[in-house]
């Protein structure tokens, strides 16, 4: 069974500085996906970036970029440049035959 | 536009009851997925419906049934409602079953805004 850990259960970070979140992942499988959700206060569910597994170039959309070490299992999520529409929940996501969620990280952009 | 929607949006009802959540997708997706979002904000799927043939049934009680009438709509009816049900519930489409694309974004899964059901 795969598992998505998100360690840290809560960030706040100033407005035009960069945050880091953290996901490790658990699977014996060699090909799978990765993707992070983000889930603002109104509860849409909005697709950040992915990365299939088998891809070393790490994804980059525009102020979002991932840092995948495949070998360490780690898949973390970097935002730059922060702006206070990016405070919401991020969740990582596994995916091989399902998408199996972490429990979420919490984002809050100061102004 | 709307890609994937939910009707309704929030939904309150008694225990005991049978309720419906309708989806519906116009992005052309062949596959369509139920998650359940408990109160501690985890996300779990429950169905997974490709071309209106089930492919994924996560363990979920039968008090609830899917169905799809056809690939741009995918239901969920729950009989019995219990306490335990309130959730907010997320419909998400694919155009492909995730993981079968080949690496062409075809199989990203988009949701919808999310059912918020309360069980009284």
């Amino acid at each position: 069974a795969q598992t998505v850990t998100q360690s840290q259960p809560e960030m706040s970070v100033q407005e035009a500085e960069t945050v880091t979140l953290s996901c490790t992942y658990d699977t014996s499988e060699n090909n799978y996906y990765l993707f992070w959700y983000k889930q603002p206060p109104s509860r849409q569910m909005i697709l950040v970036i992915r990365q299939e597994a088998y891809k070393q170039q790490n994804a980059t959309e525009n102020r979002f970029s991932v840092n995948f070490q495949k070998a360490a299992k780690s898949f973390s999520l970097k935002i730059s440049d922060s702006q206070l529409g990016d405070t919401a929940m991020y969740f990582c996501a596994f995916h091989d035959y399902k998408l199996s969620f972490g429990a979420g990280t919490t984002v809050t952009v100061r102004a | 536009d709307t890609a994937v929607s939910q009707t309704p949006k929030y939904l309150v009802t008694q225990m005991g009851n049978d309720k419906s959540i309708k989806c519906e997708q116009n992005l052309g997706h062949d596959t369509m997925y139920w998650y359940k979002q408990d109160s501690k904000k985890f996300l779990k799927i429950m169905f997974s419906y490709n071309n209106k043939e089930l492919i994924i049934n996560e363990t979920v009680p039968n008090r609830f049934s899917p169905k799809s009438p056809d690939k741009a709509h995918l239901n969920l009816h729950i009989n019995s409602l219990e306490l335990g049900d309130s959730a907010v519930y997320f419909c998400a489409s694919s155009q492909a079953i995730t993981g079968t694309s080949g690496g062409t974004e075809g199989d990203t899964q988009y949701f919808g805004p999310g059912t918020r059901l309360t069980v009284l």
